[in-house]
């Protein structure tokens, strides 16, 4: 079965640094997602990479996914108060399966 | 994007009741629906699988007698909790698969269940 190891499981940056949160899986990767949660509440869609070596960014996110495609990124440029949340990745295996998730990064931002 | 609605948003339960949470692709026909649980500062677990008009697919783990699910139309997924303890309260989303070739999945909201 496909696992995801995210990292770090939490993290406390002070407003304006950037920040990294990784995510690697044991096998290929056919799709990567990355969500946004507060806890409770649903999943805020932030981007999915398919293809080997895809970069997209939205506003102040940015996602790799590497060549091989099993590790991704999720970079954070100058971070706001409205970036923390819990951060997940999920992995679609490409079959009819549901996505298998990462545990979680916990990100608190420091004004 | 597509959106994906689930009722009710929050529900609390006396022990041994049954509670059904409805699971609605509201713009688009989905052939696919999942069902995942998520524990208290915990990753989303998926939980089963359900293809229209057929019998879900669960994990190893999920008790499918416990966890009832129905997907009777191709906008319509629903998840009845029967006999319910304690141990299930949790958050329990739902995410809605559409067209063939398109890898995206919606997810919905999320029913908070409380058992008391």
């Amino acid at each position: 079965s496909q696992e995801l190891e995210q990292s770090p499981q939490s993290l406390i940056v002070q407003e304006g640094k950037n920040l990294t949160i990784n995510c690697t899986s044991s096998k290929t990767l056919y799709g990567l997602y990355w969500y946004k949660q507060k806890y409770g509440e649903g999943l805020i869609f932030l981007m999915m990479l398919q293809k080997g070596g895809e970069e997209k960014s939205h506003e102040k996110i940015t996602a790799k996914l590497d060549e091989k495609k099993q590790q991704s990124s999720l970079h954070i440029t100058a971070s706001q108060p409205s970036h923390a949340g819990i951060y997940l990745c999920g992995a679609d295996s490409g079959g009819a399966d549901g996505l298998t998730f990462g545990k979680g990064t916990h990100l608190i931002i420091q004004p | 994007g597509a959106v994906v609605s689930q009722h009710p948003s929050r529900v609390i339960c006396k022990s041994g009741t049954s509670v059904k949470i409805e699971c609605r692709s509201l713009d688009f026909q989905a052939t696919t629906m999942f069902w995942y649980r998520q524990f208290p500062k915990k990753s989303l677990m998926l939980m089963a699988t359900s293809n229209e008009g057929s019998k879900a697919t669960y994990e190893q783990g999920v008790e499918k007698d416990k966890f009832l699910i129905n997907h009777a139309s191709l906008t319509l997924s629903t998840l009845t909790v029967t006999s319910a303890h304690p141990e299930d309260s949790s958050f329990y989303i739902c995410s809605a698969k559409g067209l063939a070739g398109v890898l995206e999945q919606f997810f919905g909201p999320g029913t908070r269940l409380t058992v008391l």
